[in-house]
Protein backbone atom coordinates (compact mmCIF):
# COMPACT_ATOMS: atom_id res chain seq x y z
CA UNK A 1 0.00 0.00 0.00
CA UNK A 2 0.83 3.60 -0.72
CA UNK A 3 0.16 4.24 2.65
CA UNK A 4 1.68 7.22 4.35
CA UNK A 5 3.02 6.32 7.98
CA UNK A 6 3.16 9.37 10.54
CA UNK A 7 5.58 9.15 13.77
CA UNK A 8 5.37 9.48 16.42
CA UNK A 9 1.76 7.62 16.92
CA UNK A 10 1.02 10.27 19.72
CA UNK A 11 2.89 13.76 20.93
CA UNK A 12 2.41 15.92 24.12
CA UNK A 13 4.26 18.99 25.05
CA UNK A 14 3.94 21.96 26.74
CA UNK A 15 2.41 25.55 25.45
CA UNK A 16 4.83 27.37 23.84
CA UNK A 17 7.13 24.41 22.70
CA UNK A 18 7.19 23.29 19.33
CA UNK A 19 5.88 20.47 17.91
CA UNK A 20 7.76 17.53 14.87
CA UNK A 21 5.97 15.41 13.37
CA UNK A 22 7.73 12.50 10.53
CA UNK A 23 6.06 11.13 7.30
CA UNK A 24 7.15 8.61 5.49
CA UNK A 25 5.66 6.95 2.35
CA UNK A 26 6.55 4.13 -0.40
CA UNK A 27 6.21 5.12 -3.99
CA UNK A 28 6.15 8.40 -6.37
CA UNK A 29 3.92 10.82 -5.34
CA UNK A 30 2.94 14.30 -7.08
CA UNK A 31 2.54 16.71 -4.03
CA UNK A 32 2.46 15.99 -0.10
CA UNK A 33 -0.30 17.25 2.10
CA UNK A 34 -0.88 17.65 5.75
CA UNK A 35 -3.91 17.99 7.25
CA UNK A 36 -5.60 18.20 10.68
CA UNK A 37 -8.65 16.60 12.32
CA UNK A 38 -9.93 17.78 15.74
CA UNK A 39 -11.51 14.92 17.22
CA UNK A 40 -14.07 13.10 15.12
CA UNK A 41 -14.77 15.94 13.18
CA UNK A 42 -13.66 16.11 9.30
CA UNK A 43 -10.13 16.98 8.02
CA UNK A 44 -8.97 20.41 7.40
CA UNK A 45 -6.05 21.27 4.64
CA UNK A 46 -3.27 22.78 6.58
CA UNK A 47 -0.01 22.77 3.68
CA UNK A 48 1.11 21.29 0.58
CA UNK A 49 4.37 21.01 -0.24
CA UNK A 50 5.16 19.53 -4.26
CA UNK A 51 7.96 16.96 -5.06
CA UNK A 52 9.89 19.87 -6.59
CA UNK A 53 9.89 21.74 -3.08
CA UNK A 54 11.81 21.26 -0.13
CA UNK A 55 10.39 23.80 2.31
CA UNK A 56 7.10 25.48 2.60
CA UNK A 57 6.40 28.15 5.60
CA UNK A 58 2.75 28.70 6.42
CA UNK A 59 2.36 31.07 9.85
CA UNK A 60 3.68 28.68 12.25
CA UNK A 61 3.67 25.94 10.49
CA UNK A 62 7.02 24.29 8.43
CA UNK A 63 7.27 21.24 6.08
CA UNK A 64 9.45 19.85 4.92
CA UNK A 65 9.81 17.18 1.67
CA UNK A 66 13.04 14.99 1.37
CA UNK A 67 11.93 12.78 -2.18
CA UNK A 68 14.86 10.31 -2.11
CA UNK A 69 14.07 9.69 0.92
CA UNK A 70 10.61 9.09 0.76
CA UNK A 71 9.97 11.44 4.16
CA UNK A 72 8.03 14.74 5.03
CA UNK A 73 7.80 16.64 8.59
CA UNK A 74 5.43 18.76 9.88
CA UNK A 75 6.84 21.47 12.55
CA UNK A 76 4.59 23.54 14.90
CA UNK A 77 6.06 26.25 16.70
CA UNK A 78 5.08 28.16 19.45
CA UNK A 79 2.23 25.50 19.69
CA UNK A 80 -1.04 26.46 21.30
CA UNK A 81 -3.50 24.44 23.38
CA UNK A 82 -5.83 24.49 20.34
CA UNK A 83 -3.02 22.58 17.99
CA UNK A 84 -4.61 19.66 20.06
CA UNK A 85 -5.62 17.49 17.17
CA UNK A 86 -4.77 14.76 15.08
CA UNK A 87 -2.35 15.42 11.93
CA UNK A 88 -2.06 13.52 8.92
CA UNK A 89 -0.08 13.36 5.59
CA UNK A 90 -1.88 12.70 2.37
CA UNK A 91 0.30 11.83 -0.64
CA UNK A 92 -1.29 12.55 -3.88
CA UNK A 93 0.21 10.18 -6.92
CA UNK A 94 -2.03 11.55 -9.35
CA UNK A 95 -5.07 9.35 -9.39
CA UNK A 96 -5.84 8.70 -5.36
CA UNK A 97 -4.64 10.31 -2.03
CA UNK A 98 -2.98 8.06 0.52
CA UNK A 99 -3.76 9.02 4.13
CA UNK A 100 -1.10 7.93 6.98
CA UNK A 101 -2.03 6.87 9.86
CA UNK A 102 -1.90 10.01 11.44
CA UNK A 103 0.15 11.68 14.99
CA UNK A 104 -2.42 12.63 17.89
CA UNK A 105 -0.53 15.81 19.30
CA UNK A 106 -2.03 16.90 22.93
CA UNK A 107 -1.11 20.79 23.76
CA UNK A 108 -0.80 21.25 27.58
CA UNK A 109 -1.91 24.27 28.55
CA UNK B 1 -20.03 28.92 2.22
CA UNK B 2 -18.24 26.67 0.49
CA UNK B 3 -19.05 22.92 1.63
CA UNK B 4 -19.28 19.52 1.79
CA UNK B 5 -22.33 17.97 3.26
CA UNK B 6 -23.21 14.44 4.24
CA UNK B 7 -26.09 12.61 6.07
CA UNK B 8 -26.46 11.55 7.99
CA UNK B 9 -24.19 12.47 10.75
CA UNK B 10 -24.93 9.25 13.19
CA UNK B 11 -26.66 6.02 11.71
CA UNK B 12 -26.75 3.02 13.98
CA UNK B 13 -28.38 0.05 11.63
CA UNK B 14 -28.52 -3.98 11.83
CA UNK B 15 -26.76 -6.33 9.32
CA UNK B 16 -28.51 -6.89 6.15
CA UNK B 17 -30.11 -3.47 5.97
CA UNK B 18 -29.09 -1.32 3.12
CA UNK B 19 -28.37 2.25 3.79
CA UNK B 20 -27.38 5.28 1.46
CA UNK B 21 -25.18 8.24 2.82
CA UNK B 22 -25.42 11.17 0.95
CA UNK B 23 -22.46 13.52 0.30
CA UNK B 24 -23.09 16.95 -1.78
CA UNK B 25 -20.48 19.58 -2.76
CA UNK B 26 -21.53 23.14 -3.73
CA UNK B 27 -18.30 23.81 -5.01
CA UNK B 28 -18.54 22.62 -8.57
CA UNK B 29 -15.47 20.52 -7.67
CA UNK B 30 -14.58 17.20 -10.30
CA UNK B 31 -13.11 14.93 -8.30
CA UNK B 32 -14.98 13.27 -5.05
CA UNK B 33 -13.89 10.28 -2.54
CA UNK B 34 -15.13 8.24 0.14
CA UNK B 35 -12.97 7.51 3.21
CA UNK B 36 -13.28 4.94 6.04
CA UNK B 37 -11.56 5.80 9.35
CA UNK B 38 -10.58 2.97 11.93
CA UNK B 39 -8.78 3.49 14.86
CA UNK B 40 -4.76 2.96 14.10
CA UNK B 41 -5.64 2.70 10.17
CA UNK B 42 -6.24 6.39 9.17
CA UNK B 43 -8.03 7.08 6.17
CA UNK B 44 -8.23 4.71 3.70
CA UNK B 45 -10.11 5.17 0.53
CA UNK B 46 -13.45 3.22 -0.65
CA UNK B 47 -14.05 5.24 -3.90
CA UNK B 48 -13.45 7.54 -5.92
CA UNK B 49 -14.89 9.24 -8.79
CA UNK B 50 -12.73 11.66 -11.36
CA UNK B 51 -16.27 13.15 -12.69
CA UNK B 52 -19.54 13.09 -13.74
CA UNK B 53 -20.27 8.98 -14.23
CA UNK B 54 -16.89 8.23 -14.08
CA UNK B 55 -15.80 6.00 -10.62
CA UNK B 56 -13.20 4.09 -9.45
CA UNK B 57 -12.16 1.67 -6.90
CA UNK B 58 -9.91 2.70 -3.41
CA UNK B 59 -8.27 0.58 -1.51
CA UNK B 60 -11.24 -1.01 0.21
CA UNK B 61 -13.77 -1.20 -2.24
CA UNK B 62 -15.44 -4.45 -0.98
CA UNK B 63 -19.21 -3.92 0.00
CA UNK B 64 -19.82 -0.50 -0.97
CA UNK B 65 -21.46 0.76 -4.11
CA UNK B 66 -21.59 4.29 -5.60
CA UNK B 67 -22.74 6.58 -8.15
CA UNK B 68 -21.96 9.98 -9.81
CA UNK B 69 -24.81 10.82 -12.01
CA UNK B 70 -24.27 14.66 -10.92
CA UNK B 71 -21.31 16.29 -10.54
CA UNK B 72 -22.70 17.93 -7.01
CA UNK B 73 -23.47 14.35 -5.51
CA UNK B 74 -21.84 11.53 -4.55
CA UNK B 75 -23.50 8.80 -2.45
CA UNK B 76 -21.97 6.01 -0.91
CA UNK B 77 -24.37 2.65 -0.76
CA UNK B 78 -24.14 -0.24 1.07
CA UNK B 79 -26.48 -2.90 0.03
CA UNK B 80 -25.92 -5.41 2.71
CA UNK B 81 -24.23 -3.73 5.30
CA UNK B 82 -21.80 -6.26 7.87
CA UNK B 83 -20.29 -5.67 11.41
CA UNK B 84 -16.95 -4.40 9.82
CA UNK B 85 -18.39 -1.98 8.29
CA UNK B 86 -18.48 -0.24 11.72
CA UNK B 87 -16.49 2.67 11.03
CA UNK B 88 -16.11 6.88 10.69
CA UNK B 89 -16.86 7.78 6.94
CA UNK B 90 -15.98 10.74 5.24
CA UNK B 91 -16.88 12.24 2.04
CA UNK B 92 -14.14 14.54 0.07
CA UNK B 93 -13.81 17.03 -2.72
CA UNK B 94 -11.00 18.18 -4.79
CA UNK B 95 -11.22 20.96 -7.87
CA UNK B 96 -9.70 18.38 -9.84
CA UNK B 97 -7.07 15.88 -10.05
CA UNK B 98 -2.90 15.77 -10.95
CA UNK B 99 -1.82 19.18 -10.06
CA UNK B 100 -2.19 18.66 -6.66
CA UNK B 101 -5.28 20.70 -4.73
CA UNK B 102 -6.65 20.39 -1.50
CA UNK B 103 -9.51 18.11 -0.28
CA UNK B 104 -12.34 19.69 1.52
CA UNK B 105 -13.98 17.29 4.08
CA UNK B 106 -17.49 16.56 5.27
CA UNK B 107 -18.14 16.50 8.83
CA UNK B 108 -18.48 12.60 8.79
CA UNK B 109 -21.08 10.17 9.18
CA UNK B 110 -20.51 7.36 11.98
CA UNK B 111 -21.89 4.49 11.36
CA UNK B 112 -22.75 1.18 13.91
CA UNK B 113 -23.91 -1.93 12.56
CA UNK B 114 -24.86 -3.97 14.83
Amino acid sequence: SQQGEEDPQALSIQEGENATMNCSYKTSINNLQWYRQNSGRGLVHLILIRSNEREKHSGRLRVTLDTSKKSSSLLITASRAADTASYFCATDTGNQFYFGTGTSLTVIP
Amino acid sequence: EAQVTQNPRYLITVTGKKLTVTCSQNMNHEYMSWYRQDPGLGLRQIYYSMNVEVTDKGDVPEGYKVSRKEKRNFPLILESPSPNQTSLYFCASQPYRGLGTEAFFGQGTRLTVV
